[in-house]
């Protein structure tokens, strides 16, 4: 299968500052991606979905202003978790499929934040 | 997207198949079955998906039944590896989103 990596793969930082996380597609063009995070014991929640080069469309209750998504390329797209606060400690992945005719998601390995 | 119905937890013999269940009445005709499976603390794996027809890989068979309302997932040879949440997910291919359930929590046994 398709291989997504995501950096950093965990992350401590303190509350009121700005943590970014990177997911790369590394052997196909990625058309879409998706962010999701999952809080402990709970399933993943989909966060939002962004198409190369067009603003990312945010699920219904997901702040736009605070989780800014940028995917500026067909293999990179970034999640900035601005003014981060103890409450948006969570494992938040990535995923990423091709173009017309992929019918399949891949999905990154997560990244652990923590916010003391 | 249907939503899909699986039972919380299964416990499977290991090099025994393990045969997880997932219920999707609400299908619609150009919705895939997809199989996840989350290993602790890792990012989703994908298992297998089908349309109509069943499907084989080299980790798994997908068996649908021919109103497409139900799906079995086949493990032929559970090792201890294959412990894990097993999602199951209806969705629109290469337009849909995957919105993930709870799934099936199996667990291997030696």
């Amino acid at each position: 299968g398709a291989v997504v990596s995501q950096h950093p793969s965990r992350v401590i930082c303190k509350s009121g500052t700005s943590v970014k996380i990177e997911c790369r597609s590394l052997d196909f063009q990625a058309t879409t991606m998706f962010w999701y995070r999952q809080f402990p014991k709970q399933s993943l929640m989909l966060m939002a979905t962004s198409n190369e080069g067009s603003k990312a469309t945010y699920e219904q209750g997901v702040e736009k202003d605070k989780f800014l998504i940028n995917h500026a390329s067909l293999t990179l797209s970034t999640l900035t978790v601005t003014s981060a606060h103890p409450e948006d400690s969570s494992f938040y992945i990535c995923s990423a499929r091709g173009g017309a005719g992929w019918d399949t998601q891949y999905f990154g390995p997560g990244t652990r934040l923590t916010v003391l | 997207d249907a939503k899909t119905t699986q039972p919380p937890s299964m416990d499977c013999a290991e090099g025994r198949a393990a045969n997880l269940p997932c219920n999707h009445s609400t299908i619609s005709g150009n919705e895939y079955v997809y199989w996840y499976r989350q290993i602790h603390s890792q990012g989703p794996q994908y298992i297998i998906h089908g349309l109509k027809n069943n499907e084989t890989n080299e980790m798994a068979s997908l068996i649908i039944t021919e109103d497409r309302k139900s799906s079995t997932l086949i493990l032929p040879h559970a090792t201890l590896r294959d412990t894990a949440v097993y999602y199951c997910i209806v969705a629109r291919g290469s337009q849909g989103n995957l919105i993930f359930g709870k799934g099936t929590k199996l667990s291997v046994k030696p």
